[in-house]
C-alpha cells in the first residue's frame, strides 16, 4: 500500500521568511509526484508535477526538489508572502497509474 | 486553465435523506473524474474512479449502494448519498483529468471546491 506523508503537519512564519517542507514516499515503485497548492474555500491548484530524481521545478518563488532514491520532495517558498498561507498537498500515483494517493497535507500561515 | 465547478459548497440535512453533489468541468471534456472524502486532519480519500459513460470503480471499503456515483457525460459527474447518516458528514471533493488514456505519471488533476456536508 502506498504511504504519502507530510511534514510539519502546521507551519506559522511572518511575512519575509522563506521555509521549507517535506513529502516522503516509498522510493521502490515510484512513478511521479504532485505538489498541490490548497487555498481556504477554494480548488485545489496544481504547483508541479515531477517525475525524475534531482528534477527541480520553480514557479514564482516556489521551488520544489525530488529525490527518488531516497524516496522525498521538499518544497521551498522564498521570501513568504502572506497570500501562500495555504494547505500544500503532495501525491503520488498508484502501481496502475490511475489514481494519486495523498498526503495530509502542511498548512502555513504567514503573518504579515 | 481548466475549471471544475462542485456545488453545493456545503449542505445540512436530516438523517434519512439522500444528498446530491454535482462536479462540472466548465472548459474541458472530463473523461474520468475521482471522487475523494476527508475527514478533519485526514489526507484526501479516494472514494470512486468514474470513466464517462461506464460504472464507477469503488475502493475498498466504499458502499456503491450508499453512494451512488454518475457520469452520465462527458462534464458531468454526480455523487449521491443516499439515506444519509451522521457518520456520512464529512468533506467531499471531485476532481477530473482530461484525458483517459494517460497515466498520472505526467498529468495534473484539475479539482472543485469541494463540499461539506453535515447530516443531523
Amino acid at each position: 500500500i502506498l504511504n504519502v506523508e507530510q511534514s510539519p503537519q502546521s507551519l506559522h512564519v511572518q511575512e519575509g521568511d522563506s521555509t521549507n517542507f517535506t513529502c516522503s514516499f516509498p522510493s521502490s515503485n515510484f512513478y511521479a509526484l504532485h505538489w498541490y497548492r490548497w487555498e481556504t474555500a477554494k480548488s485545489p491548484e496544481a504547483l508541479f508535477v515531477m517525475t525524475l530524481n534531482g528534477d527541480e521545478k520553480k514557479k514564482g518563488r516556489i521551488s520544489a526538489t525530488l529525490n527518488t532514491k531516497e524516496g522525498y520532495s521538499y518544497l521551498y517558498i522564498k521570501g513568504s508572502q502572506p497570500e501562500d498561507s495555504a494547505t500544500y498537498l503532495c501525491a503520488s500515483p498508484n502501481t496502475g497509474f490511475q489514481k494519486l494517493v495523498f498526503g495530509t497535507g502542511t498548512r502555513l500561515l504567514v503573518s504579515p | 486553465g481548466a475549471v471544475v465547478s462542485q456545488h453545493p459548497s456545503w449542505v445540512i440535512c436530516k438523517s434519512g435523506t439522500s444528498v446530491k453533489i454535482e462536479c462540472r468541468s466548465l472548459d474541458f471534456q472530463a473523461t474520468t473524474m475521482f471522487w475523494y472524502r476527508q475527514f478533519p486532519k485526514k489526507s484526501l480519500m479516494l472514494m470512486a474512479t468514474s470513466n464517462e459513460g461506464s460504472k464507477a470503480t469503488y475502493e475498498q471499503g466504499v458502499e456503491k449502494d450508499k453512494f451512488l456515483i454518475n457520469h452520465a457525460s462527458l462534464t458531468l459527474s454526480t455523487l449521491t448519498v443516499t439515506s444519509a447518516h451522521p457518520e456520512d458528514s464529512s468533506f467531499y471533493i471531485c476532481s477530473a483529468r482530461p484525458y483517459r488514456d494517460r497515466g498520472l505519471t505526467n498529468e495534473k488533476l484539475f479539482f472543485g471546491s469541494g463540499t461539506q456536508l453535515s447530516v443531523l
